[in-house]
């Protein structure tokens, strides 16, 4: 299972975008990469996914390179909401255990 | 859609007792489920994983007898905490996803208090 790396934590201000970027030196051809949001006692929320270049939803974007050994997440204009912990996971698609291997994550403060 | 609900939110409970947890996702049906527990200021700590019909496979460290997992449909896990002491008082957390490799979407949480 690939490990992730990411900054411990992250300082913005309401309407900025934020940027974290995962680094995954060793994923696997196989391998997808989740981004989660979790914010204090409670479970996680699934934010995107993405294999290689660009995926976008309605709350974020995810930017891979080519090689993929890393990834970012864009959080347009955040709000004083978006304080949370934003974990990157890198796990394959198919088998029938999926395991998640969770970091510490970004924790991410907004403020006013 | 992909809601997965836990009950109890939390529950405080004596030194010996049981305790169980249901899981249960409401607008999918859940091939696998996992369960997660997490203290305080770190990070989610996989505990096991249950495919429907079969056996929970336990991760390294976790004691079977203990923590019992049943996922007996589709759409319900539950997680029994035996004989629990204070050292298990965490807040346990499920997930489930449709399928071998599909996306895992997790539980609101469970804060376990034991007294």
């Amino acid at each position: 299972l690939a490990k992730t790396t990411q900054p411990i934590s992250m300082d913005s201000y309401e309407g900025q975008e934020v940027n974290i970027t995962c680094s995954h030196n060793n994923i696997a051809t196989n391998d997808y990469i989740t981004w989660y949001q979790q914010f204090p006692s409670q479970g996680p929320r699934f934010i995107i996914q993405g294999y290689k270049t660009k995926v976008t939803n309605e709350v974020a974007s995810l930017f891979i390179p080519a090689d993929r050994k890393s990834s970012t997440l864009s959080l347009p204009r955040v709000s004083l909401s978006d304080t949370a912990v934003y974990y990157c996971l890198v796990a394959p698609i198919a088998g029938n255990n999926r395991k998640l291997i969770w970091g510490l994550g970004t924790s991410l403060a907004v403020n006013p | 859609g992909a809601v997965v609900s836990q009950h109890p939110s939390r529950v405080i409970c004596k030194s010996g007792t049981s305790v169980k947890i249901e899981c249960r996702s409401l607008d999918f049906q859940a091939t696998t489920m996992f369960w997660y527990r997490q203290f305080p200021k770190q990070s989610l700590m996989l505990m096991a994983t249950s495919n429907e019909g079969s056996k929970a496979t336990y991760e390294q460290g976790v004691e079977k007898d203990k923590f019992l997992i049943n996922h007996a449909s589709l759409t319900l896990s539950t997680l029994t905490v035996t004989s629990a002491h204070p050292e298990d008082s965490s807040f346990y957390i499920c997930s489930a996803s449709r399928g071998a490799g599909e996306t895992q979407y997790f539980g609101p949480g469970t804060r376990l208090l034991v007294l």
